[in-house]
């Protein structure tokens, strides 16, 4: 399977602990975008690395939220203190970053914290 | 202000019938890109079409086509001869700019649609 991957799909976590989720993009796509869906809402964007260079950062990134991409290739989205609130599909997504296509999205991790 | 609105929460459909999911967006930027995604209960989001903001021509993909009417800033995906399968959320998104600026999407609320047999 060569498209995004992302790892676990499912995380149930007390409030407080600290999460990590896993992105493994298309080989060949040098963008890798993280989006929060929240029930009943369309996906919000959070972040997005041109390689390993985060480049953007939403106002929706608080300081809890760590992303990193240490190599270019896959990425983690990491939670600290988790809190109710969090508790959403986190979606990853990558692209190449030549021509205007379409971003392929993985199948999400689904936070719920109790 | 909200960039991408779709008005339709919820739409049915007879199976094999046509369907149109509206879509309106608002952006000052003369180049974007505008796109829909299928997401089915499991949750994975998938493309369906695109449509860049210099296409003269509306943009078709099988059962799919986007009515793109620039000045109303409308894009409307129609589904022709709706199957079972398409009951799901319809995401309707934007991209401003081009890719080297960023290239990160801007999506609607969803519209969840039914296919009835």
């Amino acid at each position: 399977d060569t498209g995004v991957s992302q790892d676990p799909r499912h995380k149930i976590t007390k409030r407080g602990q600290n999460v990590t989720f896993r992105c493994d993009p298309i080989s060949e796509h040098n963008r890798l975008y993280w989006y929060r869906q929240t029930l009943g809402q369309g996906p919000e964007f959070l972040t997005y690395f041109q390689n390993e260079a985060q480049l953007e950062k939403s106002r929706l990134l608080s300081d809890r939220f760590s992303a990193e991409r240490p190599k270019g290739s896959f990425s983690t989205l990491e939670i600290q203190r988790t809190e109710q609130g969090d508790s959403a599909m986190y979606l990853c997504a990558s692209s190449p970053s030549r021509g205007d296509t379409e971003a392929f999205f993985g199948q999400g991790t689904r936070l719920t914290v109790v | 202000a909200q960039k991408i609105t779709q008005t339709q929460p919820g739409m049915f459909v007879q199976e094999k019938e046509a369907v149109t999911l509206d879509c309106t967006y608002d952006t000052s930027d003369p180049s974007y890109g505008l796109f829909w995604y299928k997401q089915p209960s499991s949750g994975e989001m998938i493309f369906l079409i695109y449509q860049g903001s210099y296409d003269q021509q509306n943009a078709t993909e099988g059962r799919y086509s986007l009515n793109f009417q620039k000045a109303r800033k409308s894009a409307n995906l129609v589904i022709s001869a709706s199957q079972l399968g398409d009951s799901a959320m319809y995401f309707c998104a934007m991209r401003e700019g081009f890719l080297n600026q960023g290239g990160k999407l801007i999506f609607g609320q969803g519209t969840e649609l039914s296919v009835k047999p």
